[in-house]
């Protein structure tokens, strides 16, 4: 089982809307609406921002919303902030034996 | 309040054995599954396997099996990472979280066990 795809890094200017991509195929992320992604700052924990493709987390900001097309899921953050900048990381229920999938992880960058 | 502690950082040898342990409150812990996940310096999440702790139903990801055991003592609610011999190469930082099974997504993550292997 190979890891969802996602673009290295992203990068926008404060107030702007950044897209990050997560690739899979049809036994992760285009069968299944369990695609979830994490925030994870510089020497911290990972911190579920998306789950099930579109449901924010209670305490999550609306400006991070998520979306599905085929084997392929989003996660779009609007009003770009300084402290949005972190890694971000898809994940997938998958058929496979490995259950879950993550992504490679994408880099955003906070102009 | 839900909350995930884990077993402090880890300085071992080549082939040491090691235990690292995650520590739950704050909900029914027999639940819920309760997942591993490594990250590797400067790389990103691989998930290891997932425990459910009512009946210690163990699943490992193929990269993983056989090489690390899962277990849990639901008497103290607190779920397990064991190497029997550890290698350089499993010098990373490993995550213990609480997975939402009807969502398979984890929702609430501990504070991460660094485990250095060094000769």
């Amino acid at each position: 089982q190979s890891a969802l795809t996602q673009p290295a890094s992203v990068s926008g200017s404060p107030g702007q809307s950044i897209t990050i991509s997560c690739t899979g195929t049809s036994s992760d992320v285009g069968g299944y609406n369990y695609v979830s992604w994490y925030q994870q700052h510089p020497d911290k924990a990972p911190k579920l921002m998306i789950y099930e493709v579109n449901n924010r987390p209670s305490g999550v900001s609306n400006r991070f919303s998520g979306s599905k097309s085929g084997n392929t899921a989003s996660l779009t953050i609007s009003g770009l902030r300084a402290d949005d900048e972190a890694d971000y990381y898809c994940s997938s229920y998958t058929s496979s034996s490995t259950l879950y999938v993550f992504g490679t992880g994408t880099k955003v960058t906070v102009l | 309040e839900v909350q995930v502690v884990q077993s402090g950082a880890e300085v071992k040898k080549p082939g040491e054995s090691l235990q690292v342990s995650c520590k739950a409150s704050g909900y029914s812990f027999t639940s819920y599954w309760i997942g591993w996940v490594r990250q590797m310096p400067g790389k990103g999440l691989e998930w290891m396997g997932i425990i459910y702790p009512g009946d210690s139903d163990a699943r490992y990801s193929p990269s993983f099996q056989g090489q690390v055991t899962i277990s849990v003592d639901k008497s103290i609610s607190t779920a397990y990472l064991q190497w029997s011999s550890l290698k350089a190469s499993d010098t990373a930082m490993y995550y213990c979280a609480r997975e939402y099974g009807s969502g398979n997504y984890f929702d609430y993550w501990g504070q991460g066990t660094l485990v250095t292997v060094s000769s």
